[in-house]
């Protein structure tokens, strides 16, 4: 069974700009999940989808959003970028996002922001 | 508040054994992972508790005890390729059901010599 991808790899934008990054879950997968890493906050929680409604969300601004398709894949779109924003994007997929399942992470999107 | 704590970094010697540590405050403590992610790859899922007690498997063993809020990770037999970093992640009760995330730690990274 393949694994979460996620396109593009990476990813130079510059300030004021916006973009969309993608997310294809593993197969039978239902609920995906959203994460910014850096080195000096780590991994922060942006969003979970699931049946293509936004079922949680972590605490960023309105520029972060996110959708999910009757596929399950998901995308996030970031809008007028700032300097911070600079960081992996990971994205994971769980079955249906219970408590004690596992997440599956994807390689992670590498967005540099100039 | 939610709060987890990690060693930023750990060294050992390949062949010995190491303990890390994950110690964690949460409102309504519902799950333990321990993810283990190599640098500029996808983190990946080691184990998880939800019991008080010991959970093994095979060189990777992990540790509970819920009215400490406390965690272990112990690596037996290291190898070289177990230099790598070192996740705690905690769900929170507090977050079930429609509202649910899981707290990082920012990651203890374990450098394996020979």
């Amino acid at each position: 069974k393949a694994g979460v991808t996620q396109t593009p790899r990476y990813l130079i934008k510059t300030r004021g700009q916006q973009v969309t990054l993608s997310c294809s879950p593993i197969s039978g997968h239902r609920s995906v999940s959203w994460y910014q890493q850096t080195p000096g906050q780590g991994l922060q929680f942006l969003f979970e989808y699931f049946s293509e409604t936004q079922r949680n969300k972590g605490n960023f601004p309105g520029r972060f959003s996110g959708r999910q398709f009757s596929n399950s894949r998901s995308e996030m779109n970031v809008s007028t970028l700032e300097l911070g924003d600079s960081a992996l994007y990971l994205c994971a997929s769980s079955l249906s996002g219970g408590d004690q399942e596992t997440q599956y992470f994807g390689p992670g999107t590498r967005l540099l922001v100039l | 508040g939610q709060n987890i704590d990690q060693p930023t970094e750990m060294t050992a010697t390949e062949g010995a054994i190491v303990q890390i540590n994950c110690t964690y405050q949460t409102s309504g403590f519902n799950g333990l992972f321990w993810y283990q992610q190599h640098a500029g790859e996808a983190p990946t899922f080691l184990s998880y508790n939800v019991l008080d007690g010991l959970e093994e498997k095979g060189r990777f063993s992990s540790f509970l005890s819920r009215s400490k809020g406390y965690s272990y990770l112990l690596l037996k037999e290291l190898q070289m390729k177990d230099s790598a970093s070192y996740l705690c992640a905690v769900r929170d009760r507090l977050y079930a059901g429609n509202n649910r995330k899981l707290i990082w730690g920012l990651g203890t990274s374990l450098a394996v010599n020979p």
